[in-house]
């Protein structure tokens, strides 16, 4: 089975912008999670879908929003980007809810 | 009382020597303890994980020890090898709003030595 796929791999934005990650989870499995990773604050969640539903959330502004398509693959938008908002964003899959979950290779994100 | 604490932050290891990884925690509604493994420009992937009916999992060179009573867990990785030289992550999960929310570690980034 392919693993979890996450385009682009690079981004280079400008503080203002804004962008839309792509992740494609692992074939039958229905539940993505988004993750921040940052050398400061290591790994934090930034939400959570399962059947096109946002089932949990983490501290993240408004900015940071997501979505989850019939198919399971998932999109993250991020508005009006900062430049705190670089940094290494993975999207992990799992068969279910409360199965282990399995990462992508991430999206490098930096804003300028 | 969600967080997970692990240290050490770095560590250097010779060659076919043991590293040791250690993990606490607070709150005991987390019943599945996974550990990550990351290469430079690599997501994490999954290494071992435990439940807490269990003290120990082993998996090749790989062991988590479980210490239920002082909510702890360590990672332990007999005959270190130059290829194991990563960042090794723990997590924690507890099901909150019916899916599984896992808390991270900081993280350990592991050197070792040929």
């Amino acid at each position: 089975k392919a693993g979890v796929t996450q385009t682009p791999r690079y981004l280079i934005k400008t503080r203002g912008q804004q962008v839309t990650l792509s992740c494609s989870p692992i074939s039958g499995h229905r539940s993505v999670s988004w993750y921040q990773q940052t050398p400061g604050q290591g790994l934090q969640f930034l939400f959570e879908y399962f059947s096109e539903t946002q089932r949990n959330k983490g501290n993240f502004p408004g900015r940071f929003s997501g979505r989850q398509f019939s198919n399971s693959r998932s999109e993250m938008n991020v508005s009006t980007l900062e430049l705190g908002d670089s940094a290494l964003y993975l999207c992990a899959s799992s068969q279910g809810l409360a199965g282990s979950k399995f990462f992508g290779p991430g999206t490098r994100l930096t804003v300028l | 009382q969600q967080q997970v604490k692990q240290s050490p932050q770095s560590l250097i290891v010779q060659k076919g020597g043991i590293s040791i990884i250690n993990c606490a925690y607070e709150n005991t509604a987390f019943d599945y303890f996974p550990w990550y493994q990351q290469f430079p420009g690599k997501g994490p992937a999954l290494l071992i994980a435990i439940r807490p009916d269990v003290s120990e999992k082993k998996e090749g060179r790989f062991t988590i020890s479980f210490n239920k009573s002082a909510k702890q867990f360590s990672l332990h990785i007999m005959d270190s090898q130059p290829g194991d030289s990563a960042t090794y992550f723990c997590a924690a999960s507890m099901i909150i709003g019916g899916t599984y929310k896992y808390i991270f570690g900081t993280g350990t980034r592991l050197k070792v030595l040929a």
